[in-house]
């Protein structure tokens, strides 16, 4: 069985500051890792994805993520936030050949002036 | 617009009356998913369908619900004598058949169920 764990429920940054969401996994094979986006009232967006290639994924928005095997983690990073990055965050992780994620509990991203 | 859409966006019903909800996928997407999801929480996979085939379901997918896809476009979701607990936002995505486990999900801006 595979599962996803975000630590704080919330974080809140100042508009400029570093952005860290943190994502840890627990799969038995080599898991696809995600980031979704949800802004309030719309469905979930990808971010972007880790499928066995690069260990550091670029995503939309400046957001990259790193795939650490050793850490079990996939945490989100964005240099610089913005007011418009105010939205929740969810990790997801599939394993090989199946096609439903497991989604984390979700992070809610609050982004101060 | 060619995403996911989802109708109605708001449904408020009565307890123990039946609702249906209808998910459009984009339209050259094969698979086809719902979800639930609860305040404070991540969305939870219900069930899935391959064109029309509903190849799985969850063990959360109690026996009062039933999802359809005939000829493998828009999907149905029904709930028959709906419970207090069936409050939450049900979600639809969709994607294209890409293989093993990497397959960017789509998803609709959901419908919101409220049961009185």
């Amino acid at each position: 069985a595979q599962s996803v764990t975000q630590l704080g429920s919330h974080v809140s940054v100042s508009e400029g500051a570093l952005v860290l969401l943190r994502c840890n996994y627990s799969s038995s094979v080599p898991p696809y890792l995600f980031w979704y986006v949800q802004y309030p009232n719309q469905g979930l967006q990808l971010l972007l994805k880790y499928t066995s290639a690069a260990t550091l994924v670029k995503g939309i928005n400046g957001f990259e993520a790193e795939f650490k095997k050793s850490e079990t983690s996939f945490h989100l990073t964005k240099p610089s936030a913005h007011m418009s990055d105010a939205a929740e965050y969810f990790c997801a992780v599939s394993k090989g050949g199946s096609y439903i994620p497991t989604f984390g509990r979700g992070t809610s991203l609050i982004v101060h002036p | 617009d060619t995403g996911v859409s989802q109708n109605p966006r708001h449904k408020i019903t009565k307890r123990g009356q039946n609702v249906t909800f209808r998910c459009d996928p984009i339209s050259e997407h094969n698979r086809l998913y719902w979800y639930r999801q609860t305040l404070g929480q991540g969305p939870e996979f219900l069930t899935y369908f391959q064109n029309e085939a509903q190849l799985e379901k969850s063990r959360l997918l109690s026996d009062r619900f039933s999802a359809e896809r005939p000829k493998g476009s828009f999907s149905t979701l029904e709930i028959q004598r709906t419970e207090q607990g069936d409050s939450a936002m049900y979600l639809c995505a969709s994607s294209s058949g890409t293989s093993g486990g990497y397959n960017e999900q789509f998803f609709g801006p959901g419908t919101r169920l409220t049961v009185l």
